[in-house]
């Protein structure tokens, strides 16, 4: 079975441009999750999707969004880009079930500059 | 979400056990405590998870207090491989509080 895919891994921008990121869950989970990564902040909850809706949602600005379509593929955007979002975005997928286990994708290293 | 304690880092000499303590005293009773690692350049990998009994997988145990205010993640033998962060993480409302993680050093 194939893990969790990210695209793209790498992606420059500039500060006030937005960004789209996908991510494609394991076949057969319904939830995915996102997460930001940086050395100052660590590991932090953005938002959780379950079959198109999004179930959670973590202490981030409104430029922060995202969607999941019907094949449980979910895309992240970030609009007017600010130097501090330069991170590691992370995105989890796991099986219907409360306390499953995430497996998480190899993440996409944006960068503003 | 509840907060976790655990060190910032420590050492073990490889082939030997390895302890990983954390603290979470402020855990409801339905939040499971789950157990992640993230090694260099990856994203993180999931360890072990549990309620209250004391659980075993093919990578780890987990010992679980009976309070369930601490936990200890057991590595039986250290490996190169093992080198990473791991969190220690209490899961409520559908979602993982990661922490800053315990930097795991094995040395050869």
């Amino acid at each position: 079975k194939a893990g969790v895919t990210q695209t793209p891994r790498y992606l420059i921008k500039t500060r006030g441009q937005q960004v789209t990121l996908s991510c494609s869950p394991i076949s057969g989970h319904r939830s995915v999750s996102w997460y930001q990564q940086t050395p100052g902040q660590g590991l932090q909850f953005l938002f959780e999707y379950f079959s198109e809706t999004q179930r959670n949602k973590g202490n981030f600005p409104g430029r922060f969004s995202g969607r999941q379509f019907s094949n449980s593929r979910s895309e992240m955007n970030v609009s007017t880009l600010e130097l501090g979002d330069s991170a590691l975005y992370l995105c989890a997928s796991r099986a219907s079930g409360t306390y499953n286990e995430q497996f998480f994708g190899p993440g996409t290293r944006l960068t503003v500059l | 979400d509840a907060k976790t304690t655990q060190p910032n880092s420590m050492e073990s000499n490889e082939e030997e056990p390895v302890h990983l303590p954390c603290n979470h005293s402020t855990i409801s009773g339905t939040d499971y405590i789950h157990w992640y690692r993230q090694l260099p350049s990856q994203g993180p990998e999931y360890v072990i998870h549990g309620l209250t009994s004391n659980v075993n997988n093919r990578m780890a145990s987990l010992a679980i207090a009976e309070d369930r205010k601490s936990s200890t993640l057991i590595l039986h033998r250290a490996t190169l491989r093992d080198a990473a962060v791991y969190y220690c993480i209490t899961y409520g409302n559908n979602r993982l509080a990661f922490g800053k993680g315990n930097q795991v050093v094995v040395i050869p």
